[in-house]
């Protein structure tokens, strides 16, 4: 079993949409919960940490279920330029290494 | 500051040959982690180093992958002989702190072996 799994889509979407991806995880040891975003032929960089709380960042909100291991992002008024992979991302308690899930592809339509 | 450095950029090479990717951290990052990025697999760590010394290579996929970080500024991910399955995006990424805080990650180098 995958240690972080998610849908890989692809979400096509309208601009102004709201959309939402979710992520599950096999331990319950893991400590620390990120999305990282992957534009295409680029780089992954880091979305946002994800709060047991949940957070909020501009448009973009992260919560947390520990008890069902799931991670979710909700994008808000979606942007052309929202169009990229989401990368799911565990770290689990004591190690220094992350787990990525294999990404959930996005694409807004004008 | 620059960010992460790699280098190749690309690489194509035949089955056999021996690969190097090189990679610069940034200045004053402790720990340095190499990836390798596949559309079947996703992104996963191959071996990752703090303060120069490797800490967990269990994701290394055979013998003929080797690691080395011979000092804060730089890093080689070297594969001897290269096979078809080895083409992927390598990635290398560093961060101040480990895991717990942002890695920031190279552009990758995208190795095709024939």
């Amino acid at each position: 079993r995958k240690e972080v799994e998610q849908d890989p889509g692809p979400f096509n979407v309208p601009e102004g949409a709201t959309v939402a991806f979710n992520c599950t995880y096999s331990n319950s040891a893991s400590q620390s919960f990120f999305w990282y975003r992957q534009d295409c032929r680029k780089e992954p960089k880091l979305l946002m940490s994800v709060y047991s709380s949940g957070n909020e960042d501009g448009r973009f909100t992260a919560q947390l279920n520990r008890a069902s291991q799931y991670i979710s992002l909700l994008i808000r008024d979606s942007k052309l330029s929202d169009s990229a992979t989401y990368l799911c991302v565990v770290k689990q308690t004591g190690a220094n290494n992350l787990f990525f899930g294999t990404g959930t592809r996005l694409t807004v339509i004008p | 500051d620059a960010g992460v450095i790699q280098s190749p950029r690309h690489e194509v090479t035949e089955m056999g040959q021996e690969v190097t990717l090189r990679c610069k951290p940034i200045s004053g990052h402790d720990y340095l982690f190499w990836y390798r990025q596949t559309m079947m697999r996703g992104l996963e760590l191959l071996i990752y180093f703090n303060n120069n010394v490797p800490i967990d290579d269990s994701g290394m996929p055979e013998d003929r992958f080797s690691a080395k970080m011979p000092n804060a500024s730089f890093s080689t991910l070297k594969i001897q002989p290269s096979e078809p399955r080895d083409s992927a995006v390598y990635f290398c990424a560093s961060s101040f702190g480990g895991a717990l805080y942002e890695q920031y990650f190279g552009p990758g180098t995208r190795l095709t072996v024939t």
